[in-house]
């Protein structure tokens, strides 16, 4: 089945790391996303990751996979009040489902000056 | 270099009538996504477009249709509007390469049904 299951908020300190987590059912997922979506904005894709890696980093940020747990985190070090937004994990299961992506409910990460 | 473009940024209508959506992709790509994201339902796929064929459809009543044209770009209908389709849908634009979706985002139409 498809399921994409997030935590619904976090709240963190400036300057201290969040760390947001994701669990996904479809163990045919190949690539799995990160997107950050502010107030009132679209969708900003912020990184992905290739099921066949267990991290990825991109300055700030890194992505940690467990595929055998189909857990997948998402890093944020020092954390900045920019950062504040909903965050969305998302799956594709290109094989079975084609370019759909199944997101995440999405966690609302507040930080705190 | 411009990003996924949606218009309106805004619509109003009512009950009943029918509401169009449009798309611009990123130049160069090929596939269109269409999602509602309605209050406290999250992101709900609707549609995808490539190459203008339809390739997969969410779960989503027939009054939800769509077409891509020969340039790419989309437009999403909605017939018969209900109050519970108002909400913001969001256009997508990606190339799928070797399975991977990494779809760009528009900023969405924010469509109210009163």
């Amino acid at each position: 089945g498809e399921d994409v299951e997030q935590s619904l908020f976090l709240s963190v300190r400036e300057g201290d790391s969040s760390v947001i987590n994701c669990t996904y059912t479809d163990s045919s997922s190949t690539y799995l996303y990160w997107y950050k979506q502010e107030p009132g904005a679209g969708l900003q894709l912020l990184t992905y990751i290739f099921s066949n890696m267990d991290m990825k980093q991109d300055q700030r940020l890194t992505v940690l996979l467990n595929k055998k747990d189909k857990h997948l985190s998402l890093r944020i070090a020092d954390t900045q009040t920019g950062d504040s937004a909903i965050y969305f994990c998302a799956e594709n299961a290109f094989y079975n489902q084609g370019g759909k992506l199944i997101f995440g409910q999405g966690t609302e990460l507040s930080v705190k000056p | 270099e411009a990003g996924v473009t949606q218009s309106p940024t805004h619509l109003i209508k009512t009950r009943g009538q029918q509401a169009t959506l449009r798309c611009s992709p990123i130049s160069g790509h090929t596939s269109v996504y269409w999602y509602q994201q309605a209050l406290g339902l999250g992101l709900q796929f609707l549609l995808w477009y490539d190459e203008g064929e339809e390739r997969n459809r969410g779960n989503f009543p027939p009054r939800f249709s769509g077409r891509q044209f020969p340039n790419y770009s989309s437009e999403l209908n909605v017939n018969a509007l209900e109050l519970e389709d108002s909400a913001l849908y969001l256009c997508a634009s990606s190339l799928v390469v070797g399975g991977n979706t990494e779809a760009f985002f528009g900023q969405g139409t924010r469509l109210t049904v009163v």
